[in-house]
């Protein structure tokens, strides 16, 4: 079944990109939405944004233009950008599979990686 | 934004229990509800979408009801796997938001 691991730094400087990657295994990836979901400590889910394979995005406007999220066909993978980070980006972050077809959930998720910011 | 607040954000409750937790959304969002169970270190997991449908896999005990704005996951008969905490989420309209979480844990 379709799988999907995240990987990337776990410690990011304020003020840098905090750069994410999730690969895709078990299935296409040339078929549903991917998208980035954290949860800071102690703190409810933050959904950030999600990409179709074909570069259609929805992002949070919260995060204004600070979130990009690309898709590498080729290599199965997608991908998440933040800049210009601080402390309140710390946070574990989860990649996940959008199911329209499943009423806008999430249906599959990687096992969520903490990400710190701090100098 | 709509703004999905559940209740109570924690409960504890024994084996065997039937549990409820609610979700309310700020302005309607039709069926476009959907329910998480969460574990610490853990993926989360989906258990129910569209206000009231079974994910494949997931055990029959659990079943979701509610339209418009007020919604309700059920365990029928809590069992030892089921201490979590457990989202909801709105898919109605961006920014996608979540329920604050309900831990439930051992009486």
């Amino acid at each position: 079944q379709v799988q999907l691991q995240e990987s990337g730094p776990g410690l990011v400087k304020p003020s840098e990109t905090l750069s994410l990657t999730c690969t895709v295994s078990g299935g296409s990836i040339s078929t549903f939405y991917w998208g980035w979901i954290r949860q800071p400590p102690g703190k409810g889910l933050e959904w950030l944004g999600h990409m179709f394979y074909t570069g259609t995005t929805n992002y949070n406007p919260s995060l204004k233009s600070r979130v990009s999220i690309f898709v590498d066909t080729a290599k199965s993978q997608f991908s998440l950008e933040l800049t210009s980070v601080t402390a309140a980006d710390t946070a574990v972050y989860y990649c996940a599979r959008f199911n329209e077809n499943l009423r806008d959930a999430f249906d599959i998720w990687g096992q969520g990686t903490l990400v710190t910011v701090s100098a | 934004d709509i703004q999905m607040t559940q209740s109570p954000s924690s409960l504890s409750a024994s084996v065997g229990d039937r549990v409820t937790i609610t979700c309310r959304a700020s302005q309607s969002i039709s069926s476009y509800l959907n329910w998480y169970q969460h574990k610490p270190g853990k993926a989360p997991k989906l258990l129910i979408f569209a206000a009231s449908s079974l994910q494949s896999g997931v055990p029959l005990r659990f079943s979701g009801s509610g339209s418009g704005t007020d919604f309700t996951l059920t365990i029928s008969a809590l069992q030892p796997e089921d201490f979590a905490t457990y989202y909801c989420q709105q898919g109605f309209s961006s920014p996608l938001t979540f329920g604050g979480g309900t831990k439930v844990e051992i009486k």
